[in-house]
């Protein structure tokens, strides 16, 4: 079945530092592809997408290209805030279905310092 | 908009009791999913509901879990005699019936079984 592998958390960086999370996935077809973050208390808000291969989606500084060669989709952002600071889901939808199941990496927990 | 409401936020429960989570989608929305997060681990999809039909259970334990969305009301996720496994965050999201990528998340419930 359709799995989304992240890289192991913690990440601890210092405000304007450049952020990388890695997200690999495994499915058949041709899934969409997602980044939720899930700030302290809160549900997950949606923080990017991209439907094929080759997009790119992007939302208040953070970017994700959808790479159909090495089934990847790592969220970038050039320099963090302490604002950041949370939980960051890659999630997959499976291709050619009509509804929104999602497939959810384990997390990734974001701590920024001032 | 009210965005997605869940209540109860906080809910414990004795092993063998039964737990009722609700899930009030956003207004328009006709379509819930369930999800589950153990402790340490992402998202698991459970149930995804239409008004008054149940569409995709693939993801809910054989026994003592049920989901319904009456027409009238909001979602109610049951879990009968509950174990210490049980113990988890329980995310409901809704979608609108036209967006099955536009998945608005509530807050969460919080089971602890003691």
């Amino acid at each position: 079945g359709d799995s989304v592998t992240q890289m192991e958390g913690p990440v601890t960086l210092s405000e304007e530092a450049f952020l990388t999370i890695n997200c690999t996935y495994t499915a058949t077809g041709y899934p969409s592809l997602f980044w939720y973050v899930q700030y302290p208390g809160e549900g997950l808000q949606l923080l990017l997408k991209a439907t094929k291969a080759d997009d790119k989606g992007s939302n208040k500084g953070f970017e994700a290209t959808y790479r159909k060669e090495t089934t990847s989709f790592h969220l970038e952002k050039g320099s963090v805030q302490v604002s950041d600071s949370a939980v960051y889901f890659c999630a997959l939808r499976e291709g050619g279905t009509s509804y929104g199941k999602l497939t959810f990496g384990q997390g990734t927990i974001l701590t920024v310092h001032p | 908009n009210a965005g997605v409401m869940q209540n109860p936020r906080h809910l414990v429960r004795r092993r063998g009791q039964e737990a009722r989570l609700r899930c009030s989608p956003m207004k328009g929305h006709s379509h819930v999913y369930w999800y589950r997060q153990l402790p340490e681990e992402g998202l698991k999809f459970m149930v995804y509901l239409q008004k008054e039909n149940i569409i995709d259970e693939s993801g809910m334990p054989k026994e003592r879990f049920s989901a319904e969305f009456p027409k009238e009301g909001p979602s109610i996720l049951r879990i009968q005699q509950v174990v210490r496994g049980d113990s988890a965050a329980y995310f409901c999201a809704s979608s609108p019936p036209s967006s099955a990528d536009e998945q608005f998340f509530g807050p969460g419930t919080r089971l602890t079984v003691l």
